[in-house]
């Protein structure tokens, strides 16, 4: 299966700071990824989606100034959680899938960022 | 609206046992599709199977079978003589048919514990 990288894997930040996500593709161009947050013993809830040369679709109740999505190259996304308070501590994960070659193609994950804020 | 139900939220057996995870969806579509992910405990997803809703045929992979009912929109996962290996989180998830590269929706996932 294809290759999806996220970097970090964890991060502790303190409160009031912005942290930067990535989120390759490493063996694909992916014109769309999608970015997920989940909290402890819960299920996975898509945050936004993250297209390569435009704006990101923000789904609803995701404040879009907080989360900034940024997918400047066919390879690369990028969520910055800013002003990070202890709320937003959470484990965020992305995917993405070339459903352009094939519609309907299961997405690939990357390894998750454990994001603490303290 | 689009819904995927998981009714087991932790299951525990004892190895060798056989085990199914349960999953009901709900959708207005008429083509979708319907995953299977694994998060075992370092938290990342392992894709396990895909299923469109064109193909009703159950499918087994090694130990992992799969039976796709579209009658009762349930699409159950069993594992036969688990291993303590397979102890993680499964998700089920749910897809438009044009899913705009991997929109999912995701139940609310069945944590399994196999213990030797």
């Amino acid at each position: 299966g294809a290759v999806v990288s996220q970097h970090p894997s964890w991060v502790i930040c303190k409160s009031g700071t912005s942290v930067k996500i990535e989120c390759r593709s490493l063996d694909f161009q992916a014109t769309t990824m999608f970015w997920y947050r989940q909290f402890p013993k819960q299920s996975l809830m898509l945050m936004a989606t993250s297209n390569e040369g435009s704006k990101a679709t923000y789904e609803q109740g995701v404040e879009k100034d907080k989360f900034l999505i940024n997918h400047a190259s066919l390879t690369l996304s990028t969520l910055t959680v800013t002003s990070a308070h202890p709320e937003d501590s959470s484990f965020y994960i992305c995917s993405a899938s070339y459903f352009e070659e094939r519609p309907g193609a299961e997405a690939f994950f990357g390894q998750g960022t454990r994001l603490t804020v303290v | 609206a689009q819904k995927v139900t998981q009714a087991q939220t932790e299951i525990s057996v004892v190895e060798k046992e056989d085990v199914t995870l349960d999953c009901v969806y709900e959708t207005r579509d008429t083509t979708y599709y319907l995953f299977w992910y694994k998060q075992p405990p370092s938290g990342e997803l392992v894709f396990l199977i895909r299923r469109n809703s064109f193909d009703e045929q159950n499918e087994i992979s090694g130990r992992y079978s799969w039976n796709f009912q579209k009658s009762t929109s349930s699409f159950n996962f069993t594992i036969t003589a688990s291993q303590v290996v397979d102890s993680a989180v499964y998700f089920c998830a749910l897809s438009r048919f044009y899913n705009q590269g991997g929109k999912l929706i995701f139940g609310q996932g069945t944590e399994l514990s196999v213990k030797p």
